[in-house]
């Protein structure tokens, strides 16, 4: 089974700070790669499909990039509402998700 | 519009059985497979498996093989997943979710159903 390690587990940012959070597959998953934003009490909701691709209704502050085993989900100018915890999914093979990052505010 | 409806909060003993449905809407319930995700308390997501919504064949995730049931109601847009034999660490949030075939992301989500197992 392919496996999905997300290095951070939380981290402490500031309103308008631009966030980086990287995945990876303990094999090449071929950017068969989604992100997930999940709120408190809330259903997961898809950003990103494909490492690149942003959903429609999705702001433009998100974005994905990688290739191979490495992917990234990058936030520009963090809002109040980008407060979350985010997964990433590879589903190349069957499915699997990362355990997910924790954005806080400092 | 879209929506995937889940039933409601359940609470049970160990050794009882739950099921759960999740009701499709504003789509074609045949043209999307469904999934199962399970979240326990403070934890991640994990995929449970999925059912072909076209033939009604259940696949499941290795961890998931025995005391679970994915089961539709095509007639309803309703798929539903069963648990039996409960034990404590089913204690979870349980989320149904789409995605346009096999290996596509998932791209609408129940609202999540509680099942809290506690004698």
């Amino acid at each position: 089974d392919i496996q999905m390690t997300q290095s951070s587990s939380s981290f402490s940012v500031s309103l308008g700070d631009r966030v980086t959070i990287t995945c990876k597959a303990s094999e090449d998953i071929y950017n068969r790669l989604a992100w997930y934003q999940q709120k408190p009490g809330n259903a997961p909701r898809l950003l990103i499909s494909g490492a690149t691709s942003l959903e429609t209704g999705v702001p433009s502050r998100f974005s994905g990039s990688g290739s191979g085993k490495d992917y990234t989900l990058s936030i520009t100018s963090l809002q109040t509402e980008d407060v979350a915890t985010y997964y990433c999914q590879q589903y190349w093979s069957t499915y699997t998700f990362g355990g997910g990052t924790k954005l806080e505010i400092k | 519009q879209i929506q995937l409806v889940q039933s409601g909060p359940e609470l049970k003993k160990p050794g009882e059985t739950v099921k759960i449905s999740c009701k499709a809407s504003g789509y074609t319930f045949t043209d999307y497979s469904m999934h199962w995700v399970k979240q326990a308390p403070g934890k991640g997501l994990k995929w449970m498996g999925w059912i072909n919504t076209e033939t009604g064949e259940p696949t499941y995730a290795d961890d998931f093989k025995g005391r679970f049931a994915f089961s539709l109601e095509t007639s309803a847009s309703t798929a539903y997943l069963q648990i039996n034999n409960l034990k404590n660490e089913d204690t979870a949030t349980y989320f149904c979710a789409r995605s346009l075939r096999l290996y596509y992301a998932m791209d609408y989500w129940g609202q999540g159903t509680s099942v809290t197992v506690s004698s």
